[in-house]
């Protein structure tokens, strides 16, 4: 079965504009997460939906936000965008939001802000 | 944020098994641990996860403490492409957080 899909895998984007990246969970997946990885901070959780509702979101400003469709795919908007904004981008999809369901990631999305 | 604890680096010989520790002594009742590994900048791939039990899968094995403050993933005969950071996490019931992981390298 296909995995999650995220596109695109690569952008570059100037400082000020704005970004949308696309994640397309496993059939069946119902939560979608968003993380930033970048080599200083690590694996930084953004926020987690659930049946289109936002369930959890981490410590970003409100410059990052995110929304979920009612066939799961979710997208993530990054405005006024910020060098320090260039990380990688992943997304994470499960059947559920309980402790038993594992997530499966996708391969991410690669934003350089020049 | 991450309620695990694990050390920042270890290394392994080609062949031997790799034993990487992890403690989570906050964990609560139903609080599942996993185990997952990211290489070179992909996605971080899933390699077991269990509750009290220990778990075996094709990849690995997961040994948990009787108290659950502690596990222990074990990589049977690690191969050079098992190079990578290892990540522990306990899930409770909402988003999954990350630490820094355990970065193995394993050498010829």
């Amino acid at each position: 079965k296909a995995g999650v899909t995220q596109t695109p895998r690569y952008l570059i984007k100037t400082r000020g504009q704005q970004v949308t990246l696309s994640c397309s969970p496993i059939s069946g997946h119902r939560s979608v997460s968003w993380y930033q990885q970048t080599p200083g901070q690590g694996l930084q959780f953004l926020f987690e939906y659930f049946s289109e509702t936002q369930r959890n979101k981490g410590n970003f400003p409100g410059r990052f936000s995110g929304r979920q469709f009612s066939n799961s795919r979710s997208e993530m908007n990054v405005s006024t965008l910020e060098l320090g904004d260039s990380a990688l981008y992943l997304c994470a999809s499960s059947w559920g939001t309980g402790s038993h369901y594992g997530y499966t990631f996708g391969s991410g999305t690669r934003l350089t802000v020049v | 944020d991450a309620k695990t604890t694990q050390p920042p680096s270890m290394d392994c010989a080609e062949g031997r098994a790799a034993n990487l520790p992890c403690n989570h002594s906050t964990i609560s009742g139903n609080e599942y641990v996993y185990w997952y590994r990211q290489i070179h900048s992909q996605g971080p791939q899933y390699i077991i996860h269990g509750l009290k039990n220990n778990e075996t899968n094709e990849m690995a094995s997961l040994i948990i403490t009787e108290d659950r403050k502690s596990s222990t993933l074990i990589l049977p005969h690690a191969t050079l492409r098992d190079t990578a950071v290892y990540y522990c996490i306990v899930r409770p019931n909402n988003d999954m957080r990350f630490g820094a992981g355990t970065r193995l390298t394993v050498k010829p």
